[in-house]
């Protein structure tokens, strides 16, 4: 069975600090990574992609991926209210056999 | 990005009735795809809508409660028949296109009583 595992939270972070989002995951011979950020009520936003071991930054938001040790973070930069939501990772091999996790709630305390 | 755009955005049901939800990318994407979230839970994919045959159901998904048509390249329909409770999800269209990536589109909020 494949999984994604994601600390379900709450995570409480102050605003201005760094917030760090962690995944793992089971199947070795996954390719893609994503980070979607859903807001209660709405559907899943795509903010970060990353095939590749490394870092990889976009804006306040930075991937890293660790393939020998199945693991993907998402760090958020300067944390703020509006960055308040659930994070989801998914994973897989093709676009059509993608594992979401089940997501960590982010709380930006102001 | 493609912009997905899905309704109802929300329905509540009776019991034993079917709920057709629609789906439009405003451009030609590759795949398409649905997925239902439950309360609380994470996204499971129900099936791969295929253009012009039958869609391609996951584990535990069943094209008579959930028949999908994909008539052409940016328009989906995803049926949930016979409705009962634990049918009370959201339910979400997907889609990629270049780069592979997957979006979303807005959701249907199904309340079966």
């Amino acid at each position: 069975q494949k999984e994604v595992e994601q600390n379900s939270g709450p995570l409480s972070v102050p605003e201005g600090a760094i917030a760090s989002l962690n995944c793992t995951y089971s199947d070795r011979g996954s390719q893609s990574f994503f980070w979607y950020r859903q807001y209660s009520g709405k559907s899943p936003e795509l903010i970060m992609f990353i095939y590749s071991n490394g870092d990889k930054e976009d804006g306040r938001f930075t991937a890293q991926l660790n393939k020998a040790s199945q693991y993907v973070s998402l760090l958020i930069r300067d944390s703020q209210p509006s960055d308040s939501a659930t994070y989801l990772c998914a994973v897989g091999r093709d676009v059509d056999k993608i594992i979401f996790g089940k997501g960590t709630r982010l709380h930006i305390l102001p | 990005s493609a912009v997905i755009s899905q309704k109802p955005s929300r329905d509540i049901c009776q019991r034993g009735t079917s709920l057709t939800i629609q789906c439009q990318v405003d451009s030609q994407v590759t795949m398409m795809f649905w997925y239902r979230q439950q309360p609380g839970q994470s996204l499971t994919l129900i099936a791969t809508a295929n253009q012009g045959s039958e869609a391609t159901y996951e584990s535990g998904f069943v094209i008579d409660k959930f028949p999908i048509s994909r008539p052409n390249l940016t328009f989906s329909t995803l049926t949930v028949s016979n409705m009962s409770p634990e049918d009370s999800s959201i339910y979400l269209c997907s889609a990629t296109g270049v780069g592979e990536k997957l979006f979303f589109g807005s959701g249907t909020q199904l309340s079966v009583l």
